[in-house]
């Protein structure tokens, strides 16, 4: 995950357009990556999952890609809604529970 | 929150007081965590546990302790509270080691002052 300051990073993005929020992972042994979404005073909520050996995976008006030449991880949200605005972070996973690392987000605003 | 209840969801306690969280599911799920959010980190574990009174310490450990007596509840204790333990605290739950999709209560919001 992004190694940040305090402040999250902040993605906003027209109603009805398509959200594009990246993160770069650490470790290249990782072999299975997950995205959250938190909702304000709520706890984290999976997306999606995908694992080392896919490229790209499609869910519900979500699709994760993975990039492993450059560390890098997205999740692209069709048709964005209101309803989406949240902070959304990755996770890495070496395997074990004890190997899990999640990132620190970044928060998409949806503008009506 | 389906299936997970974290309580409190709100605490403010004093400096060098004993604090309990505690974590409930209704799941059956085997393996519980405890994480703590802090601006600037992402989650990081505290504790977990993969069965009745099997627990494991995670990468911030220190100050903590956890039980788990039954398979529904998972207790976070804070032996002494301090400032730097002001945190929101996530308990999860997950049906296997190998499933990273884990399911997170609500959270509890600790205030150390």
């Amino acid at each position: 995950g992004e190694s940040v300051g305090l402040h999250l990073p902040t993605l906003s993005v027209q109603e009805g357009d398509n959200s594009i929020i990246n993160c770069a992972y650490s470790n290249s042994a990782s072999d299975y990556f997950i995205w959250y979404k938190q909702e304000s005073g709520k706890g984290p909520q999976f997306i999606i999952d995908i694992r080392s050996n896919m490229d790209k995976r499609q869910g519900q008006r979500v699709t994760v890609l993975l990039n492993k030449t450059v560390k890098h991880l997205s999740l692209q949200i069709a048709a964005t809604q209101p309803g989406d605005s949240a902070v959304y972070f990755c996770a890495e996973s070496l395997g074990g529970y004890q190997k899990v690392t999640f990132g620190i987000g970044t928060k998409l605003q949806v503008i009506p | 929150d389906a299936g997970i209840t974290q309580s409190p969801r709100h605490k403010v306690t004093e400096t060098g007081t004993p604090v309990t969280l505690r974590c409930h599911q209704t799941e059956n799920h085997r393996y519980m965590y405890w994480y703590r959010q802090d601006p600037g980190h992402g989650l990081r574990l505290i504790h977990y546990s993969y069965g009745v009174k099997d627990t494991d310490k995670g990468e911030v450990s220190d100050g903590y302790s956890v039980s788990r007596s039954k398979t529904e509840d998972f207790l976070l204790t804070l032996e002494s509270a301090t400032s730097s333990q002001t945190s929101v605290y996530f308990c999860a739950i997950s049906e296997s080691v190998e499933n990273y999709g884990y399911t997170f209560g609500s959270g509890t919001r600790l205030t150390v002052v």
